[in-house]
This record gives structure tokens, sequence and C-alpha cells, in this order.
């Protein structure tokens, strides 16, 4: 089945730095990506889906890369300051429409 | 917009007892989900109900139970909670099962003692 890996598990960067988070899968009929923020004590809220190829998509103080051909999903938070610091979870799903989830990135942004 | 609740916010439960978990959604979605996160670590699949009276079995469906009421209703049952465990069960829900966002509740805490 599906395998994601996220990296890295814990991350501490300083207000302003970039901050980058990334994950990789093994199922090449995967179709649809996703980044999720989780803030301490509360639940997940999706900031970004992507469903297209080798894509660049920005946010708000973020940019989502899918690179299909690697199998490769990044999360860069351009200036990262201190209310970014949550934990970070990419998903994937698969043409079998099962999503699975990577273990997460601790990001600390550090005044 | 619509909303996700969870009851109980907190759990604590005994070693051996049944638990049960209830999670509403008024989203009018169509797919439910229960999955299990533990402490630094991504979400297990437990159970998923793809609509009213469906209900399939995820990566971690052992030792729970799952029973989907009603469109808007989607329970998990703990058969026997194991000592010392302790972790956030979070339910979600989608408009379908197919390409779809799933949008989660604020998830049940549960310590077994």
């Amino acid at each position: 089945g599906e395998q994601v890996e996220q990296r890295p598990p814990h991350l501490s960067v300083r207000e302003g730095d970039s901050a980058v988070i990334t994950c990789t899968y093994t199922d090449p009929n995967s179709y649809y990506f996703f980044w999720y923020k989780q803030e301490p004590g509360a639940s997940l809220q999706l900031l970004m889906k992507v469903f297209s190829s080798t894509e660049i998509n920005e946010g708000q103080g973020f940019t989502v890369l899918l690179n299909k051909k690697d199998k490769r999903l990044s999360l860069n938070l351009t200036a990262a300051h201190p209310g970014d610091s949550a934990a970070y979870f990419c998903a994937v799903r698969n043409n079998n429409n099962r999503i699975f989830f990577g273990d997460g990135t601790q990001l600390v942004v550090k005044p | 917009g619509g909303i996700i609740t969870q009851t109980p916010k907190f759990l604590i439960g005994q070693e051996g007892q049944k638990l049960t978990l209830k999670c509403q959604q008024n989203f009018n979605h169509d797919t439910m989900y229960w999955y299990r996160q533990d402490s630094g670590k991504g979400l297990r699949l437990i159970y998923y109900s793809i609509t009213e009276n469906d209900l399939q079995k995820g990566d971690l469906s052992e030792g729970y139970d799952a029973s989907r009421e009603k469109k808007s209703s989607f329970s998990l049952t703990v058969t026997s909670a194991q000592k010392n465990e302790m972790a956030v069960f979070l339910c979600a829900s989608s408009m379908t099962f197919n390409q779809d966002t799933q949008y989660f509740g604020p998830g049940t805490r549960l310590l077994v003692l």
C-alpha cells in the first residue's frame, strides 16, 4: 500500500526565515494531495489541496510544490512568523480514494 | 458552512471498559471517517462510512466498532480499553467519498487508567 514519509519531524526557525517541509509517497497512482495545519489542542485545518502535476500553488505566506515524477510534495513557509508554530501534516489520496497521512512536522518559529 | 461536533471532548476510562465516542456533522456530507492520532504521529483510519447505512473497515479497525446511525452521525466504540492508552480520536466528513476534501472535528482525547 501507499507509504507517505514526511520530513523533518521537528523544525525550528527564526521569525522571517523560510521553513520547508517535504513528503514523499510511493503510489504512482496518487492524484490528490493536501496540507493540513494543526495548532495545539485543535483539529486539522486544511491549508491547501493540489490536483495536478509539477505545480506550484501559492497561499497566504506559503507555497506548495508538487512533483509527481519524483513523488514529492513540499510546503514552503516563505517568511515564517510565530503564529505559524503548529504541527503540519501532508496527506495523499490514491486511486482507491483512500487518504494516507504523513507523521507530521512540529514547527516552532522563534521571535 | 458547517460544523463537526465530537462528544465527549475528554474521556477517561478504565482498562477493559467499553467506551463510545460520538460525532455529528451538519454539512449534509455523505461520507464520514474515524481516525486515531497518537502523539507525534499522523492519522490512522479506523472506520469509514461512504453513505448512510454503509460501514467500512480502515487500517486500524481491530478493537473498535462503529455505527452510522443516520447521515449526520457516526459513532465509534472502543470495545475494550487498553491500560495506559492515550490518543486523540478525530472524526471527519467529506461531501462524497471521491475527490473531496475531508473536514475534521475538534477531537476526543482518550486516557485509559
